[in-house]
């Protein structure tokens, strides 16, 4: 079945770490996206990439570092320069052509702080 | 600006009730696109529906309908005879046309639908 693959399902991260998140889709999409989801609001963009080996920071990308070296994937990597990490985020992708602003999404990782 | 203003933080009703969902929003652009996606328990949200702004035809899917009025800047959803499965943060969204192969889609802050046996 195609889809986006989120991985893992909850993360904790220890003070100073650094984790990486895990987002891959075989929709054969060319752009993905990063969103975080706090209690009783709505999403918010971290990155987002069109193409392989290209990303932009979205809204609130401090914090946050994103690699798109094959198609098919779209890590995050919440540094511990992000102090306040504790979130859902979320992973997305939409094609480039045909329903190109339909956003497809993952199931979620939920971050939390030790 | 762009915004995306969703009312109706929880909403509360019986089985097969009928309920409307608010979603109001501003834009500048002539031309952007509207969306309505569903986040269950699960966390993955669900595209439901997409409007452009130059369609205002209401729509019908089963038991949900969506209102789409451009003169009070509204794009409402109704679900008729709730079900206990409809249960879930409800989002609308704003794109404003693309840039390339992206487009930015701004949130509402969601509201949260609890349907009661």
């Amino acid at each position: 079945d195609g889809g986006i693959t989120q991985s893992p399902k909850y993360l904790f991260r220890k003070e100073g770490q650094n984790v990486t998140l895990s987002c891959e889709q075989n929709l054969n999409h060319d752009a993905m996206y990063w969103y975080r989801q706090d209690p009783g609001q709505g999403l918010r963009l971290i990155y987002y990439s069109q193409i392989v080996n290209d990303f932009q920071k979205g809204d609130i990308a401090e914090g946050y570092s994103v690699s798109r070296e094959k198609k098919e994937s779209f890590p995050l990597t919440v540094t511990s320069a992000q102090k306040n990490p504790t979130a859902f985020y979320l992973c997305a992708s939409s094609p480039s052509t045909g329903d190109k602003n339909i956003q497809y999404f993952g199931a979620g990782t939920r971050l939390s702080v030790l | 600006a762009q915004k995306v203003t969703q009312a109706q933080t929880e909403i509360s009703v019986v089985e097969k009730e009928d309920v409307t969902l608010d979603c109001v929003y501003e834009t500048r652009d002539t031309t952007y696109y509207l969306f309505w996606y569903k986040q269950p328990p699960s966390g993955e949200l669900v595209f439901l529906i997409r409007r452009n702004s130059f369609d205002e035809q209401n729509e019908i899917s089963g038991r949900y309908s969506w209102n789409f009025q451009k003169s009070t800047s509204s794009f409402n959803f109704t679900i008729t005879a709730s079900q206990v499965v409809d249960s879930a943060v409800y989002f609308c969204a704003l794109s404003e046309g693309f840039s390339g192969g992206y487009n930015k889609l701004i949130f509402g802050a969601g509201t949260r639908l609890a349907v009661h046996p």
